[in-house]
């Protein structure tokens, strides 16, 4: 599974969008990028997946560069509820044993 | 749906004694997994079961640690003798069959203390 580079922490105003870039340069073709992210003393919560098309859902939207070598998770209207580690993680759709690999993510706060 | 269940939420024990932890996965999913997550390390994959079955146990520190699924809706994980350097949290997440089993979802884990 390729391997992805996140910021260590961002900051981010309540209400407002928050950007989470990731970037997989060594990502294959078959491979998706997914978002999880964990609050505070809580188990990791999956948020979004994607392949090649922007995707969105009731939680984020997902945006993913034409050569697919990096990708945006958006929240856009961050709350305080969103303070949370965020983790890209890169593998193959339907990959050997369902494999997650969590790497250090981003610390997401959100400020009021 | 109650989500993942596990069970205690919180273990203080001292070194040497047998710990067990239990997981209930969602009821219908056929993927079992256990992390394990610290500070130094992260959230690590311990081992997975597919219906039932261990498939990847490659992530089990060492032969003190062993985890069981008897059947489709319990799990456990025992550490035997334990140390205190097992002291973390310990997730269990399911995932359902079909299309939908890229989804892991985690329950709110068992935070271990180790004496």
């Amino acid at each position: 599974d390729a391997k992805t580079t996140q910021p260590p922490s961002m900051d981010c105003a309540e209400g407002r969008a928050a950007n989470l870039p990731c970037n997989h340069s060594t990502i294959s073709g078959n491979e998706y990028v997914y978002w999880y992210r964990q609050i505070h003393s809580q188990g990791p919560q999956y948020i979004i997946h994607g392949l090649k098309n922007n995707e969105t859902n009731e939680m984020a939207s997902l945006i993913i560069t034409e050569d697919r070598k990096s990708s945006t998770l958006i929240l856009p209207h961050a709350t305080l509820r969103d303070t949370a580690v965020y983790y890209c993680i890169v593998r193959a759709y339907g990959g050997y044993g369902n494999k997650l690999v969590f790497g250090a993510g981003t610390i997401l706060r959100v400020k009021s | 749906d109650a989500g993942v269940i596990q069970s205690p939420r919180h273990e203080v024990t001292e070194m040497g004694q047998e710990v067990t932890l239990r997981c209930k996965p969602i009821s219908g999913h056929d993927y079992l997994f256990w992390y394990r997550q610290t500070m130094m390390r992260g959230l690590e994959l311990l081992i997975y079961f597919n219906n039932n079955v261990p498939i990847d146990d490659s992530g089990m520190p060492e032969d003190r640690f062993s985890a069981k699924m008897p059947n489709a809706s319990f799990s456990t994980l025992k550490i035997q003798p334990s140390e205190p350097r097992d002291s973390a949290v310990y997730f269990c997440a399911s995932s359902p069959p079909g299309l939908a089993r890229e989804t892991q979802y985690f329950g709110p884990g068992t935070r271990l203390l180790v004496l």
